[in-house]
């Protein structure tokens, strides 16, 4: 199947920092891509969805102006936490799919990022 | 608002036995119904289910969907311990961007 990279796998940082967070398709042009979040023991919460080469689309509750997602090609996608806190300590996972999001979504192996 | 909801939430059974994980789901203009199996990291793909009555099968799992009482189920034969994972159930609806609603996953602990 399809791969997907995410890097990095695991990050600390302290609060007030803004950490950024790459996806990349390794073996296909991924025209969309998704970026969740998922807390301990919970699921897989959809943040938005990124098109390449337009603005991503935000989830009712996702603060765009704080979660900053950049689609710039074909093959990668960043989310960038801006001035990060506490309960911004998550598990977030991409995904990439290709034609246009009909196909089957392929998962990157998820970043744990754990602020101070 | 699209709704997955899973069942049980948690398992417990020993080695060689089957189990049987339930998803129900309400959305708007159905495409699709995916099972995932996510152990420490991201999910991985098992099934993608488009149509009723049509049972996948992948070595012991294999799963089958209802579109008309909206549920599917994936069982699992003769578990072994590397079964041990979060099983996620996920919809997809149609649209430009399919999106993904998942369930809560159900956890599965199989004893040796």
């Amino acid at each position: 199947g399809a791969v997907v990279s995410q890097h990095p796998s695991r990050v600390i940082c302290k609060s007030g920092t803004s950490v950024k967070i790459e996806c990349r398709s390794l073996d296909f042009q991924a025209t969309t891509m998704f970026w969740y979040r998922q807390f301990p023991k919970q699921s897989l919460m959809l943040m938005a969805t990124s098109n390449e080469g337009s603005k991503a689309t935000y989830e009712q509750g996702v603060e765009k102006d704080k979660f900053l997602i950049n689609h710039a090609s074909l093959t990668l996608s960043t989310l960038t936490v801006t001035s990060a806190h506490p309960e911004d300590s998550s598990f977030y996972i991409c995904s990439a799919t290709s034609r246009g999001g009909r196909d089957t979504q392929y998962f990157g192996p998820g970043t744990r990022l754990t602020v101070l | 608002e699209d709704k997955v909801v899973q069942s049980p939430l948690s398992l417990v059974v020993h080695e060689g036995d089957t189990v049987t994980l339930n998803c129900s789901y309400e959305v708007t203009n159905f495409r699709s119904l995916l099972w995932y199996k996510q152990e420490k990291k991201a999910p991985t793909f098992l099934f993608m289910l488009t149509s009723s009555g049509i049972e996948k099968k992948s070595g012991r799992l294999s799963s089958i969907l209802d579109k008309k009482e909206l549920f599917s189920i994936l069982n699992i034969t003769a578990t072994q311990t590397g079964d041990s994972a979060i099983y996620l159930c996920a919809v997809e609806a149609t649209g430009a961007n399919s999106k993904l609603t998942f369930g809560k996953g159900i956890t599965l602990s199989v004893r040796p």
